[in-house]
This record gives structure tokens, sequence and C-alpha cells, in this order.
């Protein structure tokens, strides 16, 4: 079973440019959560797509944004670019048992340098 | 608000010994704890997942322990080697909201 993709795994941007990063979780999996993770914050929680809706969300600004698609594939977007926002993104695809999230697997990440 | 501390931040080890990392979290209303491993610049890896109603899981030398009422777990690594080596990453989880994770405890082991 192949694992949880994320594309592209490296990304240099420029200030008040936008990205977005693609992520692919796992067959069957339809729940996918975004983190963010940097050297002095740790790992933190974006959002959280199933079935194409988001179930929850971080304390982001609304620069931060995702989607989910019907093929449970989802994709983040962070438009204007601060400096502050270079860090690793990591997707992670679960499943659910009665509205609970299992198990989550992570995918590689994509490294977003902001210059 | 749940809050997850791992102590310590980084520990450093000769190959062969045994050592324990610690977890603890403020809420223990909690569903699930999960042990992650993160090698440099990578994803997370699994490595075990203790529900709620269970006290430890064990996968190979891996052995984690879950306290709920003293909201502390412990993740056991026997016979260390220097694979091992990574940074070990805590998170809780309440059922349906996001996992809470600690900043991790950096490994490494010595040959």
């Amino acid at each position: 079973k192949a694992g949880v993709t994320q594309t592209p795994r490296y990304l240099i941007k420029t200030r008040g440019q936008q990205v977005t990063l693609s992520c692919s979780p796992i067959s069957g999996h339809r729940s996918v959560s975004w983190y963010q993770q940097t050297p002095g914050q740790g790992l933190q929680f974006l959002f959280e797509y199933f079935s194409e809706t988001q179930r929850n969300k971080g304390n982001f600004p609304g620069r931060f944004s995702g989607r989910q698609f019907s093929n449970s594939r989802s994709e983040m977007n962070v438009s204007t670019l601060e400096l502050g926002d270079s860090a690793l993104y990591l997707c992670a695809s679960s499943s659910l048992t009665g509205g609970v999230t299992d198990t989550q697997y992570f995918g590689p990440g994509t490294r977003l340098t902001v210059l | 608000k749940q809050e997850v501390t791992q102590i310590p931040a980084a520990l450093s080890v000769p190959e062969g010994e045994n050592l324990v990392l610690n977890c603890s979290f403020t809420d223990s209303a909690i569903y699930n704890l999960q042990w992650f491993r993160q090698d440099p610049g990578k994803g997370l890896t699994s490595l075990l997942l203790i529900q709620s109603s269970q006290r430890e899981q064990t996968s190979g030398r891996l052995n984690a322990s879950l306290d709920k009422s003293s909201g502390r777990s412990t993740l056991y690594i026997a016979a260390s080697q220097p694979g091992d080596s990574a940074t070990y990453l805590c998170a809780v989880g309440a059922g349906n909201t996001p996992l809470v994770f600690g900043k991790g405890t950096r490994l490494s082991v010595i040959a």
C-alpha cells in the first residue's frame, strides 16, 4: 500500500507570493490533516478535512487555507507569504472510526523557504 | 487547553543502553496517545498507539506505557542502537479533535 505523498518536496518563494502544496493520502483514508513544523514552535495543527469538509481548524491566520477533493487528495494554500511561513509542512492521513481519528500516517513533508 | 511536555529535550547515550523517554500532558481526558519518530528533515513515522483504556503497547524493542490519571507516558527503548538516533515525539488525541504534540526528545545513540 502506497504511503502518504506530498508534492513538491522543496519550495523556495519570496515574500508576498502565494504557494499551493499537495497531499495524496493513503488509499481508503478520507481524513487529511495539515501541520506546520518549525524549530521554535514545534508541530502546530493547521486544519483537517474529511469527505471534502473542514472538520477542525487550528489557530492560523486566514492566509492559510485548504481544500479536499472527492478523491480525498488535499491541497493547502498560503497567500501573501511572510518570512515566518518558512517551515516544514506535513500532511497526515487517517481513517475515522465512529468519528474518532485513528492512527495518523505522515508524508515526508514539503520544505518551504520564504526569502 | 491540552499541553504536552517532553523531557529531556535532548539525550545522548552509548550504544546498548536501555533508555526511557518521558511525555506528560495536562488534561487526562484523552482518547489515545501516539509516539512518533522523526529523522532529520523527514516526516513522522508512527511507532506505537496506546488507547486510553490500555496501559501499554509493545513493538520489538519499544514499549510505551500510559498512566492517564497522572498524565504521563513513557517510551522505553531496549538495547539502543545508532539507528535509533532521531527525534521522538508524543502526541495526545482527544477523539475528534486534532492531535497535540510535544516538542520532542532528540536522541543520539553513540557507537
